[in-house]
């Protein structure tokens, strides 16, 4: 089945304590991207990558890293996580001749206390 | 500042009418608007898309009215069902850049 796994599902965690959530996608895509999503803002692009060791920074990537080793994996690292990064968060990914057409993973719910 | 301004926040419809949602935007660059359903606990997915070339796109029940003079574009959800109920996100995309831009969502509730 073609999907776009994110791990944990749900985190909670405190100010500063680095964490790092993960992001997989079998279906050979090149371009993988990270979206926070807040009531009233809707979904904001934090990171993007558009094939191996190539990164580039969304609208929202201030307190964010990426990496991206291999074609499948784009994980998301919060360095020294704040409250402000509270927040619904999306991993997606397509084909680069067709970003717009964009396979989303089931999110997760990060909260910082 | 957001660039692509989707209205209403939330918008609550009879089963059978028209759900009707609103975007404009202001980056005449932008050169694809897709829209986008999410159920509750789920990612967004693709439900429909146009280019700014054509005027409206109709699939099944949904329809995207595009007029670009406006810089405007539109879902219509004809004949609305309960298991329409869902957010809806409009947003538009530079191809040059590989963003996509997306709007702050509408809350769907389609009454039975």
């Amino acid at each position: 089945e073609a999907q776009v796994t994110q791990n944990p599902r749900y985190l909670i965690t405190v100010t500063g304590k680095k964490l790092t959530v993960t992001c997989s996608q079998n279906m050979n895509h090149e371009y993988m991207s990270w979206y926070r999503q807040d009531p009233g803002l809707g979904l904001r692009q934090i990171y993007y990558s558009m094939n191996v060791e190539v990164t580039d920074k969304g609208d929202v990537p201030e307190g964010y890293k990426v990496s991206r080793k291999e074609k499948r994996n784009f994980p998301l690292i919060l360095e020294s996580p704040s409250p402000n990064q509270t927040s619904l968060y999306f991993c997606a990914s397509s084909l680069l001749d067709r970003f717009t057409e964009a396979f989303f993973g089931q999110g997760t719910r990060l909260t910082v206390v | 500042q957001q660039q692509v301004k989707q209205s209403p926040q939330s918008l609550i419809v009879q089963k059978g009418g028209i759900s009707i949602i609103n975007c404009a935007y202001e980056n005449t660059a932008f050169d694809y608007f897709p829209w986008y359903q999410q159920f509750p606990g789920k990612g967004p997915a693709l439900l429909i898309a146009i280019r700014p070339d054509v005027s409206e796109k109709k699939e099944g029940r949904f329809t995207i009215s595009f007029n670009k003079s406006a810089k405007q574009f539109s879902l219509h959800i004809m004949d609305s069902q309960p298991g329409d109920s869902a957010t809806y996100f409009c947003a538009a995309s530079k191809g040059s850049a590989r963003q996509l831009t997306f709007g702050s969502g509408t809350q769907l509730t389609v009454l039975p």
